[in-house]
């Protein structure tokens, strides 16, 4: 089945600076790649989506890059500010027959120190 | 709509109890996922419904764990009995068909879960 590494597992930046978050995927039938974040003690958020006919994508201060040859894609958010802070998950997707399977990450925890 | 809603919110139980949780996903979508979040294994998949037939259980940990959905709105997630590893945070999501959406996962805020 699909296998989802993450890294780094902790992130520490200064405010302004960029964060980037890496993961890699083992299924190569995977198609569709969220990204999710999570505030301490809520529940997870979608923030951002790539599809894989897509290379990039960004929405504002965040943006993520998706290279299906060597099955990894990135979380790049620019201009960290303290409400970044929080555990950032990344995610696989892949229609196997009709039916999906989303699976995480370990996650990134990230703090922002102002 | 109100969005995914779980109950209880927390639980804290002895070992060997029964424990039930519950989870109503948003009207309309038609898959619905039970995950199990812990410091050491993160964001685990345990089972997920589509049209409220179980199409995955391989995340189940053991015989101790079962799910049903006897209808589209409503989704239950049992441990018996309960043992003091299965202390976590189980998070219910739902969502539409992604032929028909982003594929995005909406999650209810999750059922704290302490066994003693």
């Amino acid at each position: 089945g699909e296998n989802v590494e993450q890294h780094p597992s902790t992130l520490s930046v200064q405010e302004g600076d960029s964060a980037v978050i890496k993961c890699t995927y083992s299924d190569s039938a995977s198609n569709y790649f969220p990204w999710y974040k999570q505030e301490l003690g809520k529940r997870p958020q979608l923030i951002i989506d790539i599809r894989s006919n897509v290379g990039e994508k960004k929405d504002q201060r965040i943006a993520v890059t998706l290279n299906k040859t060597a099955k990894h894609f990135s979380l790049h958010i620019t201009e960290t500010q303290p409400e970044d802070s929080a555990v950032y998950f990344c995610a696989a997707s892949g229609r196997k027959t009709s039916y999906d399977k989303v699976i995480f990450g370990p996650g990134t925890s990230l703090s922002v120190i102002p | 709509d109100a969005g995914v809603i779980q109950s209880p919110r927390h639980e804290v139980t002895e070992m060997g109890q029964e424990v039930t949780l519950r989870c109503k996903p948003i009207s309309g979508h038609d898959y619905l996922f039970w995950y199990r979040q812990t410091m050491m294994r993160g964001l685990e998949l345990l089972i997920y419904f589509n049209n409220n037939v179980p199409i995955d259980d391989s995340g189940m940990p053991e015989d101790r764990f079962s799910a049903k959905m006897p209808n589209a709105s409503f989704s239950t997630l049992k441990i018996q009995p309960s043992e003091p590893r299965d202390s976590a945070v189980y998070f219910c999501a739902s969502s539409l068909s992604r032929s028909l959406n982003t594929g995005e996962l909406f999650f209810g805020e999750g059922s704290r879960l302490t066994v003693l």
